[in-house]
């Protein structure tokens, strides 16, 4: 399967804890998209790469959410001080290097956090 | 930021029926791209269809179609001899041409197909 994986697909965090999610974009993707999905919400913008450049944060991305890209390819999205407020779908998304404004995003299963 | 809005937060249609989704969006922009995307229980979102708004003939994708009307800002999306494979929430999303690359989501429709 050469789609967008994201890992873990399912993860339970206590309130306070730090959590890393992966995203595995599909090859030869330079751009990159974080998203939250709350329930009955649709995904919410979060950060976008361009290759291994953060280029677009969200107001949404309080300080306790970082992502990096370090090598343009895997992303990795952490949250310090994990609240219960963070529970929510994390979905990751991927265009390719040669698709204009037009072009679809794919996206991955999504890791599920539940904070309790 | 521009505003995506479904206002219907569920609809049912019955098997080889036809359904129509609606979504309307707010923005000052002339050029923009939509798009319908479908995300079925337990599985990846996966595109729809698409239009570009600086063309007036509304996109085509097998049973899916689109009815979009620039002034009124409304893009809706109909769905003709629905499959049980239809049953999923749909999303309308915006994208600008030229500001920025973030898609804005509405808060989708859970289609669901009657046997």
């Amino acid at each position: 399967d050469t789609g967008v994986s994201q890992d873990p697909r399912h993860k339970i965090t206590k309130r306070g804890q730090n959590v890393t999610f992966r995203c595995d974009p599909i090859s030869e993707h330079n751009r990159l998209y974080w998203y939250r999905q709350t329930l009955g919400q649709g995904p919410e913008f979060l950060t976008y790469f361009q290759n291994e450049a953060q280029l677009e944060k969200s107001r949404l991305l309080s300080d306790r959410f970082s992502a990096e890209r370090p090598k343009g390819s895997f992303s990795t999205l952490e949250i310090q001080r994990t609240e219960q407020g963070d529970s929510a779908m994390y979905l990751c998304a991927s265009r390719p290097r040669t698709s204009g404004p037009r072009g679809e995003q794919f996206f991955g299963p999504g890791t599920r956090l539940t904070v309790l | 930021a521009q505003t995506v809005t479904q206002s219907q937060p569920e609809m049912s249609v019955q098997e080889a029926e036809t359904v129509t989704l609606s979504c309307t969006y707010d923005t000052s922009e002339s050029d923009y791209y939509l798009f319908w995307y479908k995300q079925p229980p337990s599985r990846q979102m996966i595109l729809v269809i698409r239009q570009e708004a600086y063309k007036q003939q509304n996109a085509t994708e097998n049973r899916f179609s689109v009815n979009f009307q620039k002034a009124a800002k409304s893009f809706s999306l109909k769905i003709s001899d629905s499959q049980l494979g239809d049953a999923a929430m749909y999303f309308c999303a915006y994208r600008s041409a030229n500001t920025g690359n973030q898609f804005y989501f509405g808060t989708g429709t859970s289609l669901t197909v009657i046997p």
